[in-house]
């Protein structure tokens, strides 16, 4: 069975950095990409990039890339994504999704960010 | 970047009804679209991929249609687990574009 299993919910202060991760299971990892996808509470779904396990290249949208990293490590079938400076507008939900199909998700990684 | 829009942005509908939604891309995306249902604190689920294909384990109330520019979401059937918002996602050209959602309620 394909899962995406995210990392837990994050609480921190704006100016600290945070990486998040998406591990998947029950499929061949370096075969299909991973995106991240943003959803600010009440908002729509904003997709942040991707990363293709297969040679690590990456495509970020241009409103995201200034502000974060995608990166993987194939040797744990895990995906990240990371900022080195978090601001309170970065609050949202992060999820992984699988593919350039989106057909498998992540359950979500909540991140506050709060003085 | 290629925009999307849907149509409506909410409706109130009732069990057993037909609900249509629309999406309309800025440029040719040919069918590079997919269809997906969010529930209330719960990731998206994909319903419809390549624009009419149903996602397997989806009930066949589901259907999806069009190609180029204008798709459209049809639940033929209106159940009471179908209560929930709607996203459209163009995967043809990066950025890779969600429309703004339809959030489907109860009448």
């Amino acid at each position: 069975e394909v899962q995406l299993v995210q990392s837990g919910a994050e609480v921190k202060k704006p100016g600290e950095s945070l990486r998040i991760s998406c591990q998947g299971f029950g499929y061949r990892f370096s075969n299909y990409w991973i995106n991240w996808v943003r959803q600010v509470p009440g908002k729509g779904l904003e997709w942040m990039g991707t990363i293709d396990p297969a040679d690590s290249n990456v495509k970020y949208n241009p409103s995201f890339q200034a502000h974060v990293t995608i990166s993987d490590d194939k040797s744990i079938s895990t995906a990240y994504l990371q900022w080195t400076s978090l601001k309170a507008s970065d609050t949202a939900i992060y999820y992984c999704a699988r593919y350039f199909t989106f057909d498998y998700w992540g359950q979500g990684t909540p991140v506050t960010v709060s003085s | 970047d290629i925009q999307m829009t849907q149509s409506p942005s909410s409706l109130s509908a009732s069990v057993g009804d037909r609900v249509t939604i629309t999406c309309r891309a800025s440029q040719d995306i040919r069918k590079d679209l997919g269809w997906f249902q969010q529930k209330p604190g719960r990731a998206p689920k994909r319903l419809i991929y390549t624009a009419s294909h149903l996602q397997s384990g989806v009930p066949s109330r589901f259907s999806g249609s069009g190609s180029g520019t204008e798709f459209t979401l049809t639940i033929n059937g209106l159940q009471p687990e179908d209560f929930a918002t709607y996203y459209c996602l163009q995967h043809n050209s990066p950025p890779f574009t969600f429309g703004p959602g339809t959030k489907v309620d109860i009448k």
